[in-house]
């Protein structure tokens, strides 16, 4: 395809579930970021992939969230033992490298998460 | 620490009339600053960035923003704006220490009256 796509869009689930969110980069695109966007707020990062270096986990707000990415292609976000304050909008973006900060990262349409 | 600010929280501007979203960064190093637009129920489009060379930069739907190293700042503009510009508009830098993790300003609603 030609941007970046997520899925599913919206994804509502009970307190206590664990969750999985897909995102397909743009094809040849070796950084893949995940953000967070929380109602009536900015973006936070949580996670980045550059090629086979380690990802970068540091924004990552507790040990019930993790992400997986197979070579540089599709990615999965996982949340465990979801809670009500996961509810928000998860974002992936992703760029050609992560070359010192120069590049510009393309974003997909979300995933709305809701946890009842 | 480095950060984005945008200090408003909302901008109304009617349909023709010049269009200001502000934005103000504090970071240490030459900063790469990024503006993206974002519609209802969508993901974020990218409108232009600031890497280096000339201060005033263009982007896409007629936007440009002005780099000012002096005040911090990067405000972006747009001459005659549309109400079809009605969006979410947010700035983000790339810090220096942590290249490619964006961070972003609160975002600034825009709402262009005809």
């Amino acid at each position: 395809g030609a941007g970046v796509s997520q899925s599913p869009s919206n994804k509502v689930t009970e307190k206590g579930k664990d969750v999985e969110l897909r995102c397909d980069p743009i094809s040849g695109h070796t950084a893949l970021y995940w953000y967070r966007q929380r109602l009536g707020q900015g973006l936070e990062f949580l996670i980045y992939f550059q090629g086979n270096s380690a990802p970068d986990k540091s924004g990552l707000p507790s040990d019930r969230f993790s992400a997986e990415r197979t070579g540089e292609s599709v990615s999965t976000l996982t949340i465990q033992r979801t809670q009500q304050e996961d509810s928000a909008v998860y974002l992936c973006a992703s760029s050609l490298s992560s070359g010192g900060g120069t590049d510009t990262q393309y974003f997909g349409p979300g995933t709305r998460l809701t946890v009842l | 620490a480095q950060s984005v600010a945008q200090p408003e929280d909302q901008v109304n501007v009617a349909e023709g009339n010049p269009l200001t979203v502000k934005c103000t960064y504090s970071v240490s190093g030459n900063p790469y600053l990024f503006w993206y637009v974002q519609y209802p129920n969508r993901g974020l489009q990218f409108l232009l960035k600031y890497i280096t060379g000339d201060n005033l930069v263009k982007g896409s739907y007629g936007f440009e923003a002005e780099f000012n190293k002096s005040q911090t700042s990067f405000h972006l503009k747009k001459p005659s704006a549309l109400v079809s510009d009605s969006a979410l508009y947010f700035c983000a830098v790339s810090p220096t220490d942590s290249w490619g993790k964006l961070q972003f300003g609160a975002g600034t609603q825009v709402v262009v009256t005809p």
